[in-house]
C-alpha cells in the first residue's frame, strides 16, 4: 500500500529537549516536504526536499532541520523546541512530474 | 505573507446540491495549483490540480476553473454528499523551482464545507 508513515503521531515534550519526528515514503517520489499546521493560519510549509541531499526552505524553516540521506526518509529536527513549536505537523511526498502530493496521518506535537 | 487566500472561511450546502469554493491568489508567476481535501484528524488529500496554461480541469464530481486575469480559482463539487463535509485548502507554486512542479507550496487558510442531509 502506497504510504507517507510519519512517527510518532503525538508527543508531548519539554523546551529545549532535541526531539526527532521520522516520515517515510514507500512511493519511491524524489519530493518530500514538511508542514505545520496551526488553526487560523491553514499550512505552512517548513522545508521541502526535491532529491536525496537537496534540501531548500520553505515559509517558515526557524527552529527546524531536516536531511534526505535517502530517498524514503525526511526526518523533521528540532534542536531545542520551544512552546511556539507546538502544532499539528505533516510530512509529504510526490512524484515532480505527476505534482499529486501524499500526506503522512500528522503527528501532534505539544512543547511545554 | 501569504498571497493565497479564501472568499469565504466557512460554506454549508445541502446534500444534492453543487458546491463552489473559491480562492484567490496574488502572484501572478504561479503556475501551478492544487486543491486538497483534509477530513478532521486526516491528513490533506490531494482532490485535483491544474496548470496556469490550462483555464478549466474536470475530475470526477469535481470541476477546477482558473481565471488568470483575476487570479482567481475555484473548485465545483457536482452533487454534494455528505461525505464531502472537510476543508478544503488551495495551494499555488510561484514557479520558484524550475522543473519541478511542486517546491515551494503557498497554501490558503480552507474553506470548511458542511453537507446537510
Amino acid at each position: 500500500e502506497a504510504q507517507v508513515t510519519q512517527n510518532p503521531r503525538y508527543l508531548i515534550t519539554v523546551t529545549g529537549k532535541k526531539l526527532t519526528v521520522t516520515c517515510s515514503q514507500n512511493m519511491n517520489h524524489e519530493y518530500m516536504s514538511w508542514y505545520r499546521q496551526d488553526p487560523g493560519l491553514g499550512l505552512r510549509q517548513i522545508y521541502y526536499s526535491m532529491n536525496v541531499e537537496v534540501t531548500d526552505k520553505g515559509d517558515v524553516p526557524e527552529g527546524y532541520k531536516v536531511s534526505r540521506k535517502e530517498k524514503r526518509n525526511f526526518p523533521l529536527i528540532l534542536e531545542s523546541p520551544s512552546p511556539n513549536q507546538t502544532s499539528l505537523y505533516f510530512c509529504a511526498s510526490a512524484n515532480h512530474i505527476r505534482g499529486e502530493a501524499f500526506f503522512g496521518q500528522g503527528t501532534r506535537l505539544t512543547v511545554v | 505573507g501569504e498571497s493565497v487566500g479564501l472568499h469565504l472561511p466557512t460554506l454549508s450546502v445541502q446534500e444534492g446540491d453543487n458546491s463552489i469554493i473559491n480562492c484567490a491568489y496574488s502572484n501572478s508567476a504561479s503556475d501551478y495549483f492544487i486543491w486538497y481535501k483534509q477530513e478532521s484528524g486526516k491528513g490533506p488529500q490531494f482532490i485535483i490540480d491544474i496548470r496556469s496554461n490550462m483555464d478549466k480541469r474536470q475530475g470526477q464530481r469535481v470541476t477546477v476553473l482558473l481565471n488568470k486575469t483575476v487570479k482567481h480559482l475555484s473548485l465545483q463539487i457536482a452533487a454534494t454528499q455528505p461525505g464531502d463535509s472537510a476543508v478544503y485548502f488551495c495551494a499555488e507554486n510561484k514557479g520558484e523551482d524550475r522543473g519541478s512542479t511542486l517546491g515551494r507550496l503557498y497554501f490558503g487558510r480552507g474553506t470548511q464545507l458542511t453537507v446537510w442531509p
